[in-house]
């Protein structure tokens, strides 16, 4: 079983819907990311938590909606979303938020029509 | 503010031959890290090697290496020995604090390399 695990792997979603993604760390680490990966830029942090926690909010847009129910567990609510928010969705984990060495799931290929 | 230069878009070479990666970084802040992942077809960013602004020597990962260049700001990624499987992105990362006091990791764009046989 691998240490971070994200569901679905594929999403295709027209624009008024509402999906989630799910990511699931068995690593015992209290610290998640979700981060956005374009075509062709740079990973995007999204969003961080903490112990549940969220510190920091990456100036992202209220479609996107995180949601952390305890330390092994975080979701990223989607709604009305828009062509250009398609992309690889990574969530990964680490031990602290000061432990710089972060762990990655295979990420969600989100498509938006 | 961070940032991290990755100026090879692409890399091609030949099966068990050593390749670098080249990475440069901007940063003003005395105590940093450097890092490098992989990322294979399949998604999933793969941790390769870290290398400490204080460490003394170059970080070393079985057929990785980082060569650690502080005055000119650089931390290139060499692969000893390539193998078809090492066939994949490449990013270079920094650690970057974030305005509430945490860190995290700021990533360049990538170098995607190739491993013919």
């Amino acid at each position: 079983e691998t240490g971070v695990t994200q569901t679905p792997r594929h999403l295709v979603m027209g624009m008024t819907n509402k999906k989630s993604l799910k990511c699931e760390q068995h690593l015992g680490h209290n610290a998640m990311y979700w981060y956005k990966q374009s075509a062709k830029k740079p990973l995007e942090l999204m969003f961080v938590y903490s112990l549940e926690e969220r510190v920091e909010n990456n100036s992202v847009p209220s479609r996107f909606s995180p949601e952390c129910p305890n330390s092994s567990h975080l979701f990223l609510h989607l709604h009305t979303l828009q062509p250009e928010d398609s992309a690889l969705y990574l969530c990964a984990s680490s031990q602290g938020t000061n432990n710089e060495k972060l762990f990655f799931g295979s990420g969600t290929q989100l498509s938006v029509l | 503010a961070q940032k991290i230069t990755q100026t090879q878009p692409g890399m091609f070479v030949q099966e068990k031959e050593a390749v670098t990666l080249d990475c440069t970084y901007d940063t003003s802040d005395p105590s940093y890290g450097l890092f490098w992942y992989k990322q294979p077809s399949s998604g999933e960013m793969i941790f390769l090697i870290y290398q400490g602004s204080y460490d003394q020597q170059n970080a070393t990962e079985g057929r990785y290496s980082l060569n650690f260049q502080k005055a000119r700001k650089s931390a290139n990624l060499v692969i000893s020995a390539s193998q078809l499987g090492d066939s994949a992105m490449y990013f270079c990362a920094m650690r970057d604090t974030m305005n509430s006091g945490y860190s995290t990791l700021t990533f360049g764009k990538g170098t995607m390399l190739l491993v013919s046989p």
